[in-house]
């Protein structure tokens, strides 16, 4: 099956730093990504929906500027937490459509835990 | 927009007992309809998938049911083992290639043994 990676799996950083996180789709394209936040014990709340070579979509409640999303390749897409603080600790974790006609699989990446102190 | 509600939140039951979870969505042009399984700090793991064109899928002990009329969709685990403990989410989508599935909030399932 189709495999997105992303990276850090772990970071660490002080309030008021910036956080970047990447999310590559290794052996297919992907034109949409989507960036899901997961805080513990609770389910995947979608973010925002990443578009290659547009903006990003962001669902309702997200501040688009505290989260910079930019998708600038087909297999690229990265998610940047600006000014962090330790409420936005949490688990984020992207995901891809597969390019299948035939499947309606999303295929998810490892996750990165942000913790921010 | 879709929402997706899940029950029961925790499932507790004895090794080789069944056990069953229950999803209800609201968008009724919803078409696809994936149970996945997720131990702590990994990624969702897709476990078993329905599309709305057909009533029942069963993969060995997972099975998945859907009443599209009534908006509901389950997924059942016989002979349940100690490594089927974990926290299981039900989700929906209306697939187009561009939109985002719309998860239940989460069943934990643990398994005695």
């Amino acid at each position: 099956g189709a495999v997105v990676s992303q990276h850090p799996s772990r970071v660490i950083c002080k309030s008021g730093t910036s956080v970047k996180i990447e999310c590559r789709s290794l052996d297919f394209q992907a034109t949409t990504m989507f960036w899901y936040r997961q805080f513990p014990k609770k389910s995947l709340m979608l973010m925002a929906t990443s578009n290659e070579g547009s903006k990003a979509t962001y669902e309702q409640g997200v501040e688009k500027d505290k989260f910079l999303i930019n998708h600038a390749s087909l297999t690229l897409s990265t998610l940047t937490v600006t000014s962090a603080h330790p409420e936005d600790s949490s688990f984020y974790i992207c995901s891809a459509p597969g390019t299948s006609g035939s499947s309606y699989e999303q295929y998810f990446g490892p996750g990165t835990r942000l913790t921010v102190t | 927009g879709e929402n997706v509600e899940q029950h029961p939140s925790t499932l507790s039951v004895q090794e080789g007992d069944s056990a069953v979870i229950k999803c209800t969505y609201s968008d009724s042009a919803s078409n696809y309809f994936p149970w996945y399984k997720q131990e702590l700090g990994k990624r969702p793991q897709l476990i078993i998938d329905i599309r709305s064109n057909v009533g029942e899928k069963k993969d060995q002990r997972i099975a998945v049911t859907l009443n599209k009329t009534a908006k509901h969709f389950s997924l059942h685990i016989t002979e349940t083992q100690p490594e089927d403990s974990a926290v299981y989410f039900c989700a929906s989508l209306l697939y187009t290639g561009r939109r985002a599935l719309t998860f239940g909030s989460g069943t934990r399932l643990q398994v005695q043994p």
